[in-house]
């Protein structure tokens, strides 16, 4: 059974930073690229990164771009969101997710974690 | 620039058939879209995959009440024989080049 779970979330300043981490049991992690998705508070889905199986390529949402640094450990099955100058509007719960395998780069998600919380206040 | 549109709510009666729609923006009308449940306390789980060319292929263990269609720009998500357990919010996704977008998220309450 896939498993993704979620920890690292918690009550940061804003200007502040947070390490989220994601660990996976129950397939192959090292051939399926991953991403990290947030959803604030009575809102819908917003992916912010993603990251292939290798870690060759990462991809960012504008929202995060140069601030959040999206990484994996394939020897220890383990998915990572570095999360720096953190801001109000980054309060969210955020889900790990598993890229299906489609043969390239891009592509839906077919997993999903459970959510870690992040709050963003002062 | 790519975008996904839904409604934000839909009701339909216990029992009975439910489309919802996900609306791929202009110059994108070939992208394939996934759709996803959220149901509180359960969390979010993949159901299909649906192609522009309606074709549709499930998720693992999504019951067959469960199904995708496509016209033009629109990606369907039909639910057959609405249960209790069906109530949550749907949300359509899509992808291209270093980017994936999802739709604001359909909430659907049956009756």
């Amino acid at each position: 059974e896939v498993q993704l779970v979620e920890s690292g979330g918690g009550l940061v300043k804003p200007g502040g930073s947070l390490r989220l981490s994601c660990a996976a049991s129950g397939f192959n992690f090292n051939t399926y690229g991953m991403a990290w998705v947030r959803q604030a508070r009575g809102k819908g889905l917003e992916w912010v990164a993603s990251i292939t199986s290798s870690s060759r390529y990462t991809a960012y949402s504008d929202s995060v771009k140069g601030r959040f640094t999206i990484s994996r450990d394939n020897t220890k099955n383990s998915l990572f969101l570095q999360m720096d100058s953190l801001r109000a509007e980054d309060a969210a719960v955020y889900y790990c997710a598993r890229k299906a395998l489609t043969g390239d780069a891009w592509g839906n998600f077919d997993s999903w974690g459970q959510g870690t919380l992040v709050t963003v206040s002062s | 620039q790519l975008a996904l549109n839904q409604s934000p709510s839909a009701a339909a009666s216990l029992g009975a058939p439910v489309n919802l729609t996900c609306i791929v923006s202009s110059g994108h009308m070939l992208y394939a879209i996934a759709w996803h449940q959220q149901r509180p306390e359960k969390g979010l789980r993949y159901l299909m995959k649906v192609f522009s060319n309606g074709t549709y292929s499930r998720g693992d263990g999504i019951p067959d009440r469960f199904s995708g269609s496509s016209s033009g720009a629109e990606r369907f998500l039909r639910i057959s024989r609405l249960r209790a357990e069906d109530e949550a919010e749907y949300h359509c996704q899509t992808w291209g080049p270093g980017i994936w977008v999802f739709g604001g998220g359909t909430k659907l309450t049956v009756l």
